[in-house]
């Protein structure tokens, strides 16, 4: 079964920061790999999508890398800024038990403030 | 183009009720999901429906059914509601003939039932 991990579950840092985001996953038969936002109440943002093949995704201040076989990612955020705060989400779809490829498996989140 | 539309954004229903909750997926999208959302953690896969069929389902038990129709759009309908069925209901859609290789999925804003 597909275990996903977001590691911290809560950083608070000042407004410019550079900050790193990580996540894991148990099973690295993977299609991809998706990085959304949540902001309080509202549904999800996606942010990045990182095929299985690919190693990285970019959007403008943000960063997504992929190691497939470490079952590894990561976001960075660069200049981070109060308007970043949220909740971010790491989501893999697919796993040796996944015979349609079709639910995302998702973390508990990382819940990011940034402080002005 | 309108993205993917939820109804109702919010509900109060009383145990042992039972609850419909709705969605239409972004234009052009043939495929539709449904995730519970509990406070504080992360989505988790209900079932998914393509070609009016449920083709995958999580962990759910058989008080949670779906249905969609001719235009893609969906329903969730809850039985016997518990008090712990009190979460927020993420609806996505996909594009079903991409979800191998990825295609971004989209989601709703939600509907947020609470059981009382």
């Amino acid at each position: 079964k597909q275990e996903v991990t977001q590691i911290p579950a809560a950083l608070s840092v000042p407004e410019g920061e550079n900050l790193v985001l990580n996540c894991s996953f148990t099973d690295s038969a993977i299609y991809n790999l998706q990085w959304f936002r949540q902001d309080p109440g509202k549904g999800l943002t996606s942010l990045l999508l990182i095929q299985s093949s690919q190693r990285e995704q970019t959007s403008g201040r943000l960063n997504a890398s992929l190691d497939k076989s470490s079952g590894r990612s990561t976001l960075y955020i660069a200049a981070s800024q109060p308007g970043d705060s949220a909740t971010y989400l790491c989501a893999v779809k697919g796993g040796v038990e996944e015979t349609s490829g079709s639910r995302l498996t998702f973390g508990e989140g990382t819940q990011l403030t940034v402080n002005p | 183009d309108a993205g993917v539309t939820q109804s109702p954004t919010h509900l109060i229903k009383t145990r042992g009720q039972q609850v419909t909750l709705r969605c239409s997926p972004k234009s052009g999208h043939d495929t539709v999901s449904w995730y519970q959302q509990a406070l504080g953690q992360g989505p988790q896969f209900i079932f998914q429906y393509y070609e009016e069929e449920e083709r995958q389902r999580g962990n759910f038990p058989d008080r949670f059914s779906g249905h969609q129709f001719p235009n893609y759009s969906s329903e969730l309908n809850v039985n016997a509601l518990l008090l712990g069925d009190s979460a927020l209901y993420l609806c996505a859609s996909s594009l079903q003939s991409g979800h191998y290789s990825g295609n971004t999925i989209y989601f709703g804003e939600g509907s947020w039932l609470t059981v009382v």
